[in-house]
């Protein structure tokens, strides 16, 4: 299938350092799905976006979805010890499949 | 709402035994389930979906007579993994979508090791 690339692979902020992840995809996606992955944990859903441009916040956390619903992104503001994680985004249709992920660290 | 149990939540076996690995929806019904796998550091790559009273649809690579799936009601579906080899191990992850908005709840997953 086609996958959905994210970039950075890694990213190492220290606490109070804002973090970002990049979705692509080479492909128009109907809407695209954001999960975090604690380390030995599951995915959880964080949010859907779904109309072009769309822009949601929650609390310090905010995601974007391109005008051409080809990229996303989510944006953590003043990262703290507790976002870290993995970070997959998703595209859906009658299935998801997941970006490569981008894993975060925070040293305090 | 909406929590998926899986069972058992790790296990270790020896090459050549076949485990069976349980799914349930707790608190809805799914028509559909899916399940994945996750070798370390690596994205969760779908294996199959799994539709109540129907067979399981597998993605490419992913051989369906050594990873049995059966969705035999609306809250359980299984994989088992027939004969298996140390290349097996991995993070099985199973989610449940109880068909609304597309939204998928996951298990906590299962650590096999074959040894």
């Amino acid at each position: 299938g086609q996958q959905v690339m994210q970039i950075p692979q890694y990213q190492h902020v220290q606490e109070g350092e804002d973090f970002t992840t990049y979705c692509n995809s080479s492909t128009t996606l109907s809407n695209i799905q954001w999960y975090k992955q604690r380390p030995g944990g599951h995915p959880v859903f964080l949010i859907q976006l779904v109309k072009s441009g769309e822009v949601k916040k929650q609390k310090r956390l905010t995601f974007q979805f391109g005008e051409a619903k080809k990229n996303s992104s989510l944006h953590i503001t003043a990262t703290q010890t507790t976002d870290v994680g993995t970070y997959f985004c998703a595209r859906n249709t009658d299935k998801l499949i997941f970006g490569t992920g981008t894993r975060l660290q925070v040293f305090p | 709402g909406a929590v998926v149990s899986q069972h058992p939540s790790w296990v270790i076996c020896k090459s050549g035994t076949s485990v069976k690995i349980e799914c349930r929806s707790l608190d809805f019904q799914a028509t559909t389930m899916f399940w994945y796998r996750q070798f370390p550091k690596q994205s969760l790559m779908l294996m199959a979906t799994s539709n109540e009273g129907s067979k399981a649809t597998y993605e490419q690579g992913v051989e369906k007579d050594k990873f049995l799936i059966n969705h035999a009601s609306l809250t359980l579906s299984t994989l088992t993994v027939t004969s298996a080899h140390p290349e097996d191990s991995s993070f099985y992850i199973c989610s449940a979508s109880p068909g609304l908005a597309g939204q998928q709840f996951f298990g906590p997953g299962t650590r096999l090791t074959v040894l």
